[in-house]
């Protein structure tokens, strides 16, 4: 079973921030939380990753509460491309962890309006 | 570089018949992992490959199953098509070793859409 809780559904504005949430309670000390989202019909796409630290890369930032049971994927200006389900994932990070075994939930559905 | 290379991207069977499909992995990256998408179950982990060896396996019966060359391509296989066997079947590449969480990170194909009648 997936490790992570996810609304199933969000709708944002175009040109707004969307703050995704996710809960993952259960994290282990050595587990990252990655972020992929799917466009329809498409394979998943890698978004961003970390392990405590808030991360910021070109497409989003990713937001870590310091107990590590909870973060938010912030897209900062969404755009009608972003209309997407967008997975949660905790997993190892590297060593044994190694693995392309990924757990996936149900995502959340975001949808983006004009 | 080239992304992951799915082949087909469609197919249609009849059940009972079997499928090969295909998947040319990222340049370096040496594990391929497989997955199947339903609109029930979702994205379901099928099985992984590393260095011709699988490392990794769902919870599938033994009518999947794939193998992996030693240029990490890699074909899965499905005998005696079922019904429900229609999916999205999903190629993924990692590197899959290395000290960096960043080795973790899965490059996904756009699919083989197979429909089974």
């Amino acid at each position: 079973d997936a490790k992570t809780t996810q609304p199933p559904s969000m709708d944002c504005a175009e040109g707004r921030a969307a703050n995704l949430p996710c809960n993952h309670s259960t994290i282990s000390g050595n587990e990252y939380v990655y972020w992929y989202r799917q466009i329809h019909s498409q394979g998943p796409q890698y978004i961003i990753h970390g392990l405590k630290n808030n991360e910021t890369n070109e497409m989003a930032s990713l937001i870590i509460t310091e107990d590590r049971k909870s973060s938010t994927l912030i897209l900062p200006h969404a755009t009608l491309r972003d209309t997407a389900v967008y997975y949660c994932i905790v997993r190892v990070g590297s060593g044994s962890g190694n693995t392309g075994k990924l757990i996936f939930g149900q995502g959340t559905t975001l949808q983006v309006k004009p | 570089k080239a992304g992951v290379t799915q082949t087909p991207r469609y197919l249609i069977k009849t059940r009972g018949q079997q499928v090969t499909l295909s998947c040319s992995p990222i340049s370096g990256h040496r594990s391929v992992s497989w997955y199947q998408q339903t609109p029930g179950q979702g994205l379901q982990f099928l099985f992984e490959y590393f260095s011709e060896t699988q490392r990794n396996k769902g919870n599938f019966p033994g009518r999947f199953s794939g193998r992996q060359f030693s240029n990490s391509r890699s074909e899965m296989n499905v005998s005696t098509l079922e019904l429900g066997d229609s999916a999205l079947y999903l190629c993924a590449s990692s590197l899959g070793v290395g000290l960096s969480s960043g080795a973790n990170v899965l490059t996904f194909g756009a699919g083989s859409r197979l429909t089974v009648l």
